[in-house]
């Protein structure tokens, strides 16, 4: 079990263009969630996805932020139009049908310059 | 929505001695209550959960206590080792799924 993959790990990105960060979850986990960590928000909570239908999407950013998950075995974070507010560390995460442990990722470090 | 406030946000103990971080929430439909540790550039790593069917659960050198009536609960460590210092972070669901943080508390263990 390789846990919660994301990638790239790292990622710079100019301001205007756009950032697509991947994740790979858990197999057999239905449950996928996003979240972003800064030093002045701490995390947040941004999306979460069950059996790949979008659940809850309250924390996304109305606009330039979007999440699909294509199918059981990867979802995607994507951001039009970055802006060096956009700079966190994003965290996916998975769990099994969407209860009890949430097991995080290493995070994408995304830079926004 | 829901809010998780963590009221320590550093804490410095001597190896041996127990530690406690205490968190509130503040609304009455949580239900679950996972806290989670993250050591210096990794990602979060859960530690020890709590439901609220419960109002104390323990796992070897952990505890936590849930007081449902005042919205709180805490982690207890004890016999601290340096190993134990990291950031804990405590969190509510009022659902089983989407985690609501605490700002996080910075352990140090010192030798």
């Amino acid at each position: 079990n390789a846990g919660v993959i994301q990638t790239p790990r790292h990622k710079v990105t100019g301001k205007g263009q756009e950032a697509t960060l991947w994740c790979e979850p858990i197999s057999g986990h239905s449950a996928v969630f996003w979240y972003r960590q800064t030093i002045v928000q701490g995390l947040e909570f941004l999306t979460y996805f069950r059996n790949q239908a979008p659940i809850d999407d309250s924390g996304m950013p109305k606009e330039r932020f979007s999440a699909q998950m294509p199918n059981q075995s990867h979802s995607t974070l994507k951001i039009q139009s970055t802006q060096p507010q956009d700079s966190a560390v994003y965290l996916c995460a998975s769990s099994f049908r969407g209860q009890g442990e949430v097991f995080f990722g290493k995070g994408t470090r995304l830079t926004v310059v | 929505g829901e809010k998780v406030e963590q009221h320590e946000s550093t804490l410095s103990v001597r190896e041996g001695d127990s530690a406690v971080i205490n968190c509130t929430y503040t609304d009455t439909a949580s239900s679950y209550f996972p806290w989670y540790k993250q050591e210096a550039g990794k990602s979060l790593h859960f530690v020890i959960d709590i439901r609220s069917n419960v109002d104390r659960k323990q796992s070897q050198r952990l505890t936590v206590l849930l007081d449902k009536k005042a919205k709180r609960f805490s982690l207890h460590i004890t016999a601290t080792q340096p190993e134990d210092s990291a950031i804990y972070f405590c969190a509510a669901s009022p659902n089983y799924n989407v985690l609501y943080f605490g700002s996080g508390t910075k352990l140090t263990v010192e030798p």
